[in-house]
C-alpha cells in the first residue's frame, strides 16, 4: 500500500527549462511534505519542505505546491541545471507534539537535464 | 560539518551469515530511523527510535531483523539469517529534537550501507 506515489520513475528537462515534478498521497493525517534529492552512492538530501497550513514555499529556484484538496504537491525547479541531475523522493508525515515522526516516502523520480 | 556515520559502507556475504550495520547519529539528534531502499518501494521504514527508545518497527521482518540503540552515538541493524532478498542499501537518518512546526522532520541521512546477499 503506497501512501506516497511518484508516479513517473523518469523525467527529462534541457537545461534552462523548468523541471515539474509530481507526488500524490493518499493519507489524510500527513500535515508536513518534504523533497529530499539523492545523488549516487551518497544518502538523500533534504532539499524543501512545505506544510499543511500553506500552498507554496518558495527557496531560491525550487518551489513546492501543494493542493491539498487532491492530495497533491509538485515541485518545480527554474531554470533546471545540470547540477540538478539526481533521484528526489518526496516524503510525508503526520506533525505531533512529540516531535519527529516517521517519513513515509515515494519510489523517487530519477530527473535528467540535458545539456 | 555534522554527518551520520554509517558502517559499513558496502558488505558482501552469503547467505545464511549475520549482518549488523552500524550507525552514528547527529551528536543531539535524538531520533533515528533505518531505511531500505529498494527499486519497488522506494525509501521504506524499517525502524525508528526516538530518545533510544523504539516507537515503530512494523515495517521489519521480525523473525530475522532487529534493531537497536545501546547508546545515544550508535545505533545497530542487524540481520540474522540473511537472505539474497535482503540485498539493498541500508539508510541510517537521525533528526533534531522538537523545536516547532517547521522544520521538524528534516532528516539528515547517512550515506548508506549497501548489501548483497549471495
Amino acid at each position: 500500500d503506497q501512501q506516497v506515489k511518484q508516479n513517473s520513475p523518469s523525467l527529462s528537462v534541457q537545461e534552462g527549462r523548468i523541471s515539474i515534478l509530481n507526488c500524490d498521497y493518499t493519507n489524510s493525517m500527513f500535515d508536513y511534505f518534504l523533497w529530499y534529492k539523492k545523488y549516487p552512492a551518497e544518502g538523500p538530501t533534504f532539499l524543501i519542505s512545505i506544510s499543511s497550513i500553506k500552498d507554496k514555499n518558495e527557496d531560491g529556484r525550487f518551489t513546492v505546491f501543494l493542493n491539498k484538496s487532491a492530495k497533491h504537491l509538485s515541485l518545480h525547479i527554474v531554470p533546471s541545471q545540470p547540477g540538478d541531475s539526481a533521484v528526489y523522493f518526496c516524503a510525508a508525515s503526520p506533525i505531533s507534539n512529540f516531535g519527529n515522526e516517521k517519513l513515509t516516502f515515494g519510489t523517487g523520480t530519477r530527473l535528467t537535464i540535458i545539456p | 560539518d555534522a554527518r551520520v556515520t554509517q558502517t559499513p559502507r558496502h558488505k558482501v556475504t552469503e547467505m545464511g551469515q549475520e549482518v549488523t550495520m552500524r550507525c552514528q547519529p547527529i551528536l543531539g539528534h535524538n531520533t533515528v530511523f533505518w531505511y531500505r531502499q529498494t527499486m519497488m518501494q522506494g525509501l521504506e521504514l524499517l525502524a525508528y527510535f526516538r530518545n533510544r527508545a523504539p516507537l515503530d518497527d512494523s515495517g521489519m521482518p521480525k523473525d530475522r531483523f532487529s534493531a537497536e540503540m545501546p547508546d545515544a552515538t550508535l545505533a545497530t541493524l542487524k540481520i540474522q539469517p540473511s537472505e539474497p532478498r535482503d540485498s539493498a542499501v541500508y539508510f541510517c537518518a537521525s533528526g533534531p529534537p522538537w523545536t516547532g512546526f517547521f522544520g521538524a522532520n528534516v532528516l539528515t541521512f547517512g550515506a548508506g550501507s549497501r548489501l548483497t546477499v549471495l
